[in-house]
């Protein structure tokens, strides 16, 4: 059974440049958050997709834009880079339509915008 | 808004020995869930143990064991017999509870960095 898997896992890019981070949950949940974690704090929460919609969304600029796909899969885009933008970028997934209410989470995308 | 408070940054602990990490959060939230986190040098974010705030009974998972005092807002973990693998950073999270269907996001602290020394 795959856990949530993350791509790429290291990515260096240009202030002003766009990125695009790719996730596939864990088999059978269908629910899809992202943070973003700066060195030496805690994920901060980003935003969550669930039947390809954005459901909440946390206090980040409309700069951070994402999409969710019909196999739950999901995507984190990020436009005009600034340097602040540097940072482990998490993924974590969970199914929706149960009493459970864990996160799993993905290995990260470490970004870092020069 | 919820917030998690980790203070302290750094701690050492003995290789067999027992170490307490600490945590406060505040939440105008009766129902909710408490979460201790590993993030090991990997990256990966590993679930440790969870409690869920109805619950006056405090978890444990093997060597770890939380001090839930609601009243209080403070959720502790301890982990006992320490082990070289334990050395990880530790984060503790607040989770609002929510009906069925719908999904919630977790507010994480800013983590305690353990360090097991021989």
């Amino acid at each position: 059974d795959a856990g949530v898997t993350q791509s790429p896992t290291h990515l260096i890019k240009t202030r002003g440049q766009q990125v695009t981070l790719r996730c596939s949950p864990k088999s059978g949940h269908d629910t899809v958050s992202w943070y973003q974690q700066a060195l030496g704090q805690g994920p901060q929460f980003i935003f969550q997709y669930y039947e390809e919609e954005e459901r909440q969304r946390g206090n980040f600029p409309d700069r951070f834009s994402g999409h969710q796909f019909p196999n739950y899969s999901s995507e984190l885009n990020v436009n005009a880079l600034l340097l602040g933008d540097s940072a482990l970028y998490l993924c974590a997934s969970s199914y929706v339509a149960a009493s459970s209410y864990e996160q799993y989470f993905g290995p990260g995308t470490r970004l870092t915008v020069t | 808004a919820q917030t998690v408070t980790q203070s302290q940054p750094e701690m050492s602990v003995q290789e067999a020995e027992t170490v307490t990490l600490s945590c406060t959060y505040d939440t105008s939230e009766n129902n909710y869930y408490l979460f201790w986190y590993k993030q090991p040098p990997s990256r990966q974010m590993i679930l440790v143990i969870r409690q869920e705030a109805y619950k006056q009974q405090n978890a444990t998972e093997n060597r770890f064991s939380v001090n839930f005092q609601k009243a209080a807002k403070s959720f502790s973990l301890k982990i006992s017999d320490s082990q070289l693998g334990d050395t990880a950073m530790y984060f503790c999270a607040f989770m609002k509870r929510i009906n069925t269907g719908t999904a919630s996001k977790l507010t994480f602290g800013t983590g305690t960095r353990l360090q097991v020394t021989l």
